[in-house]
């Protein structure tokens, strides 16, 4: 069974706009990680966050953690027609082996 | 360096013919894994590989095999094709499992396979 569920499942917002997904999980995590899928190729990483992180920034992305309430989220700030992907949760544990979300699709409009 | 490598990126089969899919990777990693991609499921893993000569069952792996005969290369297996098997599959590879370290997966580009 998946692990990670993201919310929401699709996103359409302007250029400039910030988006917001959020990820909710089951079970203890070692660590968070997101990754983006563009549309046909295989999955990119973008950032990790460990169990005892709250938060982490990378450029543009910024990632929270709360493991009280098994929830993460990742924001995008100042969109790009590139950010035009789906973005994907994916928790560890073990470190090595991931348990993936569904994911949310994000669309940013020019 | 290419990274990871999939071959063949497309396949249509029929019922129960068979096929293997090949995955290379050139950055030494330890780790290698298969998943299976299906519409609005995410990603889901079917076997992985902690090092040459090892595999472990995933989430699903029922109808697959796997061989890890080299440390670059893992194959997936499929021996008698079923129509449910129709999806895209990607292989990935990590470094060994360090503390502090970024243990990310590098994916391939995926193969679409398609059962008839």
């Amino acid at each position: 069974s998946q692990q990670g569920e993201e919310d929401p499942q699709a996103l359409s917002i302007q250029e400039g706009e910030n988006a917001t997904m959020n990820c909710s999980y089951k079970t203890s995590i070692n660590n968070l990680q997101w990754y983006r899928q563009n549309s046909g190729r295989g999955l990119v990483h973008l950032i990790l966050i460990r169990s005892n992180e709250r938060e982490k920034h990378s450029g543009r992305l910024r990632v929270t953690l709360d493991t009280s309430k098994k929830s993460s989220s990742l924001l995008i700030t100042a969109s790009r027609a590139a950010d035009t992907a789906s973005y994907f949760c994916a928790t560890a544990f073990p470190d090595y082996k991931l348990s993936f979300g569904a994911g949310t699709t994000v669309t940013v409009r020019a | 360096n290419a990274g990871v490598t999939q071959t063949p990126k497309f396949r249509v089969l029929k019922t129960g013919q068979s096929m293997t899919l090949l995955c290379a990777q050139d950055m030494n990693h330890e780790y290698m894994y298969w998943y299976r991609q299906d519409p609005g499921m995410g990603l889901r893993l079917i076997h992985y590989s902690v090092g040459e000569g090892t595999t472990a069952k995933g989430e699903v792996p029922d109808g697959y095999n796997v061989s890890r005969l080299k440390k670059q290369n893992f194959l997936l297996g499929l021996e008698s094709a079923a129509p449910s098997q129709t999806s895209v599959y990607f292989c990935a590879s990590s470094v060994r499992e360090r503390p502090n370290q970024r243990n990310e997966q590098f994916f391939g580009p995926g193969t679409r396979l398609t059962v008839l």
